[in-house]
């Protein structure tokens, strides 16, 4: 089975603060993906990469960045968190990025910005 | 430019009455298609997909869904619902980027399952 893990369930960050969210996965997968998830907007893109030390812009990457240095773990980072970030942020990776291929999602980090 | 419009944010159905989950979408291009459950507190997990073979698919807990080109529509249903089908769904469509494939999501539809 694939396995995504993302470092933590639940998180309570100030404004202003440096956040990282991390992503690993267990299946040798070439793509990963960065998604947020709110309430009536189901899940929108942000980040994701293709490769190692690849990235590129999803739907809303405004005030997020990414990074990934090794193939099974992609990094989300906010650099100045705000309180428009507070929701619930998905991980997700896919063998090989086809158009017919599922993508494998982690449990999700729930982002509470104060 | 691609997208899908879940018509139901609500479902309410009775334990072992009909679940219909209804989905329509845009593409520039034969897409593919998903459906995705989220249980509470969980991840997404594959209910089933299109990805143009059989336009009746079959899935994990009793699910299909038809792919109705002439419709745009790709609607979700269950013969008899199960309490621990109450979760949220969600319609994707797939489309191909220069690199890597790029998945649109519905708004997700909430299911309730009465005793």
């Amino acid at each position: 089975d694939v396995k995504v893990t993302q470092s933590s369930r639940y998180l309570v960050k100030r404004t202003g603060e440096k956040v990282f969210l991390e992503c690993v996965q267990d299946m040798d997968h070439e793509n990963m993906f960065w998604y947020r998830q709110d309430p009536g907007l189901g899940l929108r893109l942000i980040y994701f990469s293709y490769d190692v030390k690849m990235k590129e812009k999803g739907d809303i990457p405004e005030g997020y960045s990414v990074s990934r240095e090794k193939k099974e773990r992609f990094s989300l980072i906010l650099e100045s968190a705000s309180t428009n970030q507070t929701s619930m942020y998905l991980c997700a990776s896919s063998p090989t990025g086809t158009v017919k291929e599922t993508q494998y999602f982690g449990p999700g980090t729930r982002l509470l910005v104060l | 430019a691609q997208s899908v419009t879940q018509l139901d944010s609500h479902v309410s159905v009775s334990e072992g009455t009909p679940v219909l989950l209804r989905c329509n979408y845009s593409s520039s291009y034969s897409p593919s298609l998903f459906w995705y459950v989220q249980h509470p507190n969980k991840g997404l997990q594959l209910l089933l997909k299109y990805t143009s073979a059989a336009t009746l698919v079959k899935g994990i807990n009793g699910f299909e869904a038809e792919f109705k080109k002439s419709e745009t529509s790709f609607h979700l249903t269950k013969p008899s619902a199960h309490m621990s089908d109450a979760a949220e769904y969600f319609c994707v469509v797939s489309t191909t980027r220069a690199a890597g494939n790029k998945l649109t999501f519905g708004g997700g539809t909430r299911v309730l399952v009465k005793p």
